[in-house]
């Protein structure tokens, strides 16, 4: 499968720890982005990185959130001291910067925060 | 005010069926459009983009843009119960904040057979 992948599909955690998701976006892509989708929403942007550098952040992103993706490949999306308020599905996709502009997503991280 | 409206539904039409879906938007800004098909608890599915006003075919799909009004809309014809998903439009601007994109809420469909 040659898509965007997202590990793990779904966490369940207790309200302040911390959790880690990690998404390998498709091997040619160069720009990864993670959103973030609350029940009977559509998904809201986080932030993008394109190669290692990561180039804007929502407001959404507080400084709870942190996102790293180290040498352009893989990313991470870490929350610390999570609260209720986290609950929702983490999308990540990416896409190439030049030829057609198509924006592929994974399946999603699914958290539940207790 | 939300940048991107979309009808949450959900919509039901018999298998067969033209399902039409629409979104307006109010950021005179956005030049690039895409519809999303997302099945329960999966990622969205591209289904068609499109940069320019006026229509776009794929197989059963049609987009269709009116920048003038703020209004984009995608047609499915001759619907079949695999359609039943939800429908997600989504727009960006064409700058290097390309994939930043402002999401409808998302359309409910269901296709009776």
């Amino acid at each position: 499968d040659t898509g965007v992948s997202q590990d793990p599909r779904h966490k369940i955690t207790k309200r302040g720890q911390n959790v880690t998701f990690r998404c390998d976006p498709i091997s040619e892509h160069n720009r990864l982005y993670w959103y973030r989708q609350t029940l009977g929403q559509g998904p809201e942007f986080l932030t993008y990185f394109q190669n290692e550098a990561q180039l804007e952040k929502s407001r959404l992103l507080s400084d709870r959130f942190s996102a790293e993706r180290p040498k352009g490949s893989f990313s991470t999306l870490e929350i610390q001291r999570t609260e209720q308020g986290d609950s929702a599905m983490y999308l990540c996709a990416s896409s190439s910067r030049t030829g057609a502009r198509e924006l592929f997503f994974g399946e999603g991280s699914r958290l539940t925060v207790l | 005010q939300k940048e991107v409206e979309q009808d949450p539904g959900p919509l039901s039409v018999p298998e067969g069926a033209i399902v039409s879906l629409n979104c307006t938007y109010s950021n005179s800004a956005f030049q690039y459009f895409m519809w999303y098909r997302q099945y329960s608890r999966k990622g969205p599915e591209l289904l068609m983009y499109t940069y320019s006003s006026g229509n776009k075919e794929d197989g059963r799909f049609t987009a269709q843009v009116d920048k003038s009004s703020k209004y984009i809309s995608l047609f499915i014809r001759d619907s079949q119960p695999s359609d039943s998903a939800t429908y997600l439009c989504a727009m960006s601007v064409l700058t290097d904040s390309w994939g930043k994109f402002q999401f409808g809420a998302g359309t409910q469909v269901v296709v009776t057979p």
